[in-house]
């Protein structure tokens, strides 16, 4: 099993492009999440989804947008990035909400972006 | 809001010097989980505590719940250079949500 894959690993963005950060798990897990960490922040919950077809918000949810087709995968989306949106993001998964909260979530390697 | 806060926010010992890293929180929290980044890594869950006064021991780590369930802590006795990182604590609210730490980066001089 590879896990959860986070491409690419490292990624510069000119302000107002758009980009999609992608994660893929191959471990049938139903709950997926997006997090930013940021210096001195720690990890910041962005969106979620808690099966195929079904998102919401985190707790900073502005300038991003996610999606879920398919089990596997929960792209992430920058329509038009700010260099506010700088940032380490990771994915993380698990078999449930309540799986994670007791077992803990499995996170990505993540992916640094830079917006210049 | 709803928000953990986590002390130190750096940490620099001698091997085989002790370390403690706490968490608290205004609120109850449901359970606490804590997390070790290496540096360069991601995030790697390490434990769970539910019960109030709970405490669980991994080899050389002591994690503590608080008879409270608002505060919990991270202690690393005889610490080595493979203890470096950070550690997170997550805590869980009762309306679901969880909250991380802003986390303890942990170095270790050999």
């Amino acid at each position: 099993n590879a896990g959860v894959t986070q491409t690419p690993k490292f990624q510069v963005l000119k302000t107002g492009q758009s980009m999609t950060l992608q994660c893929a798990q191959d471990m049938n897990h139903e709950y997926m999440s997006w997090y930013r960490q940021d210096p001195g922040m720690g990890l910041r919950l962005i969106h979620y989804s808690v099966g195929a077809g079904i998102t919401d918000q985190g707790e900073v949810p502005n300038g991003y947008n996610v999606s879920r087709s398919t089990t596997e995968d929960f792209p992430l989306r920058l329509l038009s990035a700010a260099p506010s949106q700088t940032s380490v993001y990771f994915c993380a998964s698990s078999y449930s909400f309540w799986t994670g909260t007791n077992y803990g979530y499995t996170f990505g390697s993540g992916t640094r972006l830079t917006v210049v | 809001g709803q928000q953990v806060m986590q002390i130190p926010q750096y940490q620099h010992v001698q091997e085989g010097e002790d370390f403690t890293t706490y968490c608290n929180s205004s609120t109850t929290l449901s359970n606490i989980q804590w997390y070790k980044q290496r540096p360069g890594g991601h995030p790697v869950f390490l434990i769970q505590l539910v019960k109030s006064g709970e405490v669980k021991k991994q080899k050389r780590l002591t994690f503590q719940f608080g008879e409270a369930k608002k505060n919990s802590s991270l202690h690393i006795t005889a610490t080595q250079t493979t203890d470096v990182g950070t550690y997170f604590c997550a805590g869980l609210y009762n309306n679901n949500d969880m909250r991380f730490g802003a986390g303890t980066r942990l170095t270790v001089k050999p």
